[in-house]
């Protein structure tokens, strides 16, 4: 079965430092990988894509990288801001099929 | 949302009576995806669509059918409310062309309560 997992479930951290957010999957026959940004009480808003023949995709503070081989994605958001929390999933759709599998999200908080 | 609309966005019913929500985009999307968040088990596919009367099932579609007559429009519908589909219900559509290729773009969501 494909799995999607992230790692920790949960995180706080001080204004101004760095994110790392993780994501790993058991299929190295990924198709694409996506980020999202979900609020308390809100849909999810897409942050980056990363197509299977890429190896990072950048936007604004946020950079994310996708290693096949080893199974992993990880999101890092330069200089965290309190506006920064929120739920962070990643999905992978691991066929052209277009079925995405997600993982259960972390739960980021940044203190002032 | 990017021209994704859920109705309704809040229901409460009794177990036992029918359920449609409904999902409309206004951007011609080939695919379209119903999925429900529940805390514990993250977002999880009913079903989905990959074109007009083309529909597939999800990893948890049991209690669940759906329905795309028109390129905009897909319907869940839930044909006997039970408890256990008290949820938060998502539709997504994916990009097609351009920077938007492949992107899931979500709805605000469908909140529903079966007493």
């Amino acid at each position: 079965k494909q799995e999607v997992t992230q790692i920790p479930a949960a995180l706080s951290v001080p204004e101004g430092e760095n994110l790392v957010l993780n994501c790993s999957f058991t299929d190295s026959a990924i198709y694409n990988l996506q980020w999202f940004r979900q609020d308390p009480g809100k849909g999810l808003t897409s942050l980056l894509l990363i197509q299977s023949s890429q190896r990072e995709q950048t936007s604004g503070r946020l950079n994310a990288s996708l290693d096949k081989s080893s199974g992993r994605s990880t999101l890092y958001i330069a200089a965290s801001q309190p506006g920064d929390s929120a739920t962070y999933l990643c999905a992978a759709e691991f066929s052209s099929w277009g079925k995405f599998q997600f993982g259960a999200g972390t739960q980021v908080v940044v203190t002032p | 949302d990017a021209g994704i609309t859920q109705s309704p966005r809040h229901k409460v019913t009794e177990t036992g009576t029918p359920v449609t929500l409904r999902c409309h985009q206004t951007e011609n999307h080939r695919y379209m995806y119903w999925y429900r968040q529940d805390p514990g088990h993250g977002l999880r596919l009913i079903h989905y669509s990959y074109g007009v009367k083309d529909t597939d099932k999800g990893e948890v579609s049991d209690g669940y059918s759906v329905s795309r007559s028109k390129t905009e429009d897909f319907l869940l519908t839930l044909e006997s409310a039970t408890s256990s589909q008290t949820s938060v219900y998502f539709c997504a559509i994916r990009g097609t062309g351009g920077a938007g290729a492949n992107v899931l773009t979500f709805g605000a969501g469908s909140r529903l309560t079966v007493l």
